[in-house]
């Protein structure tokens, strides 16, 4: 079964340092999402992606966060400078074209900042 | 903006018997997806079963069904014959069917199954 990559598993950095996440979809999926999950609540977007173009970054702390898709296939998320509160587990979502359709997940990065 | 609640931060069942996890959600549309994901500890998170809004018959899948009271806007999941491997996170997930945008989470359930 066809599942959406993501790298690494883990990552402890400390603040202040430059941190990426790396995310490859399942292909034919033209639209990939970056979640991100607080221990115990609920995943909440940061961006969406429809091919290399970015439908929704309103979440996105953009002064320290930045995310790419340039060739419309894989995604790269990058903090920089880390923060202690962004620490997070970091899922990558992605789905086909048709709104009825659910997302499939990553496995995620949990990030540690210290 | 859609809100998703899920007022049952834990909930505990005995293994094989049945549990319902509850959802509400807010929203002024009328055609919409809902959808159930399980999350277990240190896995990814899977979908479990969804419900278009314009289908009056609920949802089953196997083990799972779903209670969807459309004008309450309630969207409950049933666990039948609960098993050991049940217990994770479950979310609750809203989605419109009129724009392209994302997935509203609920804050999850956590469930336990005791043997």
């Amino acid at each position: 079964e066809a599942e959406v990559a993501q790298s690494p598993r883990y990552k402890i950095t400390e603040k202040s340092q430059a941190v990426a996440f790396w995310c490859d979809p399942i292909s034919g999926h033209a639209t990939l999402y970056w979640y991100r999950q607080i221990l115990g609540q609920g995943p909440e977007l940061l961006v969406q992606f429809q091919d290399e173009s970015v439908v929704d970054d309103s979440q996105l702390p953009k002064d320290r966060f930045s995310a790419e898709r340039l060739k419309g296939v894989d995604s790269t998320l990058k903090i920089q400078p880390a923060e202690l509160g962004d620490s997070a587990m970091y899922l990558c979502a992605s789905s086909l074209a048709g709104r009825k359709d659910g997302y499939t997940f990553g496995s995620g990065t949990r990030l540690t900042v210290v | 903006a859609q809100t998703v609640t899920q007022s049952q931060p834990e909930m505990s069942v005995q293994e094989a018997e049945t549990v319902t996890l509850s959802c509400t959600y807010d929203t002024s549309e009328s055609d919409y997806y809902l959808f159930w994901y399980k999350q277990p500890p240190s896995r990814q998170m899977i979908l479990v079963i969804r419900q278009e809004a314009y289908k009056q018959q609920n949802a089953t899948e196997n083990r799972f069904s779903v209670n969807f009271q459309k004008a309450a806007k309630s969207f409950s999941l049933k666990i039948s014959d609960s098993q050991l491997g049940d217990a994770a996170m479950y979310f609750c997930a809203y989605r419109s069917a009129y724009n392209n945008n994302d997935m509203r989470f609920g804050a999850g359930t956590r469930l336990t199954v005791k043997p």
